[in-house]
């Protein structure tokens, strides 16, 4: 079965930096684009950004454009958000999220359990 | 970028019909989907293009769209449909993706 499992929030200060990644297992990694989702405690969902099954294709939200790197390593099965220049408003839950099928879709069918990223002096 | 608009919460009765609503212009181009969030889990997606569920998905669940505005039907709704409702859409540019704000709904 799809499993996404992140890793590497916790606590960083304003104007910090710090890596994001997402372990995936049981299905074709290379074959879908992946995507990085996040939600602020006690708000709403929040795209962040999405690679294509490449690497080749990448967006960014305004929010995070300039800040945040986005990568894969399709030999480990891996997605990666680098986030530098932090602020308190990146404070969030990170979900990893593949889409529903091996092509562009921007439907999320499976999601990781995400990882808290905390902003704060 | 464009924006969804999503009513901030709705409530239903056991076993009645309930629509949740999402407005944005850039629902004239694209078909939005839909997730449910419970309190502590991960957003599950319910409805995907026109009227499309993923598997396990009750067939309760149904979607709709006219005009720039999406709409989620739950007919008969289950004490297990209460959640927070979100849409999401590409943005007018096709390369974004955008939220709705939530639609927490409450079955009485």
């Amino acid at each position: 079965q799809v499993q996404l499992v992140e890793s590497g929030g916790g606590l960083v200060k304003p104007g910090g930096s710090l890596r994001l990644s997402c372990a995936a297992s049981g299905f074709t990694f290379s074959d879908y684009y992946m995507s990085w989702i996040r939600q602020a405690p006690g708000k709403g969902l929040e795209w962040v950004s999405y690679i294509s099954s490449s690497g080749s294709t990448i967006y960014y939200a305004d929010s995070v454009k300039g800040r945040f790197t986005i990568s894969r390593d399709n030999a480990k099965n891996s997605l990666y958000l680098q986030m530098n220049s932090l602020r308190a408003e990146d404070t969030a839950v990170y979900y990893c999220a593949r889409d529903l099928y091996p092509s562009s879709s921007g439907w999320w069918g499976d999601w990781g359990q995400g990882t808290l990223v905390t902003v704060s002096s | 970028s464009s924006e969804l608009t999503q009513d901030p919460a709705v409530s239903v009765a056991l076993g009645q019909t309930v629509r949740i609503t999402c407005q944005g212009d850039s629902l004239r181009s694209y078909y939005a989907s839909w997730y449910q969030q419970k309190p502590g889990q991960a957003p599950v997606l319910v409805i995907y293009g026109k009227n499309n569920r993923p598997s396990g998905i009750p067939d309760r669940f149904s979607g709709s769209s006219s005009g720039n505005t999406a709409s989620l039907t739950i007919t008969g709704a289950q004490a297990e449909d209460e959640a927070d409702y979100y849409c999401n859409s590409r943005d007018s540019s096709g390369n974004l993706w955008v939220f709705g704000g939530g639609t927490k709904l409450t079955v009485l």
